[in-house]
């Protein structure tokens, strides 16, 4: 079974811009997490989405947003990029979410010049 | 709210020892779950082992076992007999409230295994 992929793997942005992540759940697995994570602050939890609703959001400002489809793949959104979004975003997903484990994709590092 | 301490920042040491990883946590829940994660250079988060609060069995899967003490919050993560590919950063991450959707994470211990 195919694990947890995210693309684009790598991004350069500069300030200002805009950002789209995606990612792709293993199979059959409906919940979807983001995190980001950041030598200062560590693993932090951006959001969670189960059946394209968002169940919980996590301490971040109104410039993340994400959503997710149909077929459980989800995208998440950084408008307005700042120096500090600089980090690495991974996205995990599980069955159903409540008492799963959940397993990680590979990232992807967005880098804000 | 929940927490997980991880005391170690680093530790470094030389092939074929045992490390322990130390791992504390807080939470007012009654249920909750541990979880331990390998973070090799490339950044993916691998899933090692799973701890449910209600079960108290320590086990040993391979080289990797661990000790979950309800008394002292701990789960701590050993590595028996390492070997330089165990070189990583290692997450112990606490799961509550019937959302392990939304995991906490220590800071992580980077763990180097030197030739």
């Amino acid at each position: 079974k195919a694990g947890v992929t995210q693309t684009p793997r790598y991004l350069i942005k500069t300030r200002g811009q805009q950002v789209t992540l995606s990612c792709s759940p293993i199979s059959g697995h409906r919940s979807v997490s983001w995190y980001q994570q950041t030598p200062g602050q560590g693993l932090q939890f951006l959001f969670e989405y189960f059946s394209e609703t968002q169940r919980n959001k996590g301490n971040f400002p109104g410039r993340f947003s994400g959503r997710q489809f149909s077929n459980s793949r989800s995208e998440m959104n950084v408008s307005t990029l700042e120096l500090g979004d600089s980090a690495l975003y991974l996205c995990a997903s599980s069955l159903v979410g409540y008492t799963d484990t959940q397993y990680f994709g590979p990232g992807t590092r967005l880098t804000v010049l | 709210a929940q927490k997980v301490t991880q005391a170690q920042t680093e530790i470094s040491v030389v092939e074929k020892e045992d490390v322990t990883l130390d791992c504390v946590y807080e939470t007012r829940d009654t249920t909750y779950y541990l979880f331990w994660y390998k973070q090799p250079p490339s950044g993916e988060l691998v899933f090692l082992i799973r701890r449910n609060s209600f079960d108290e069995q320590n086990e040993i899967s391979g080289r990797y076992s661990w000790n979950f003490q309800k008394s002292t919050s701990s789960f701590n993560f050993t590595i028996t007999a390492s070997q330089v590919v165990d070189s990583a950063v290692y997450f112990c991450a606490l799961g509550s409230g019937g959302s392990n959707y939304k995991l906490t994470f220590g800071k992580g211990t980077l763990l180097t295994v030197n030739p």
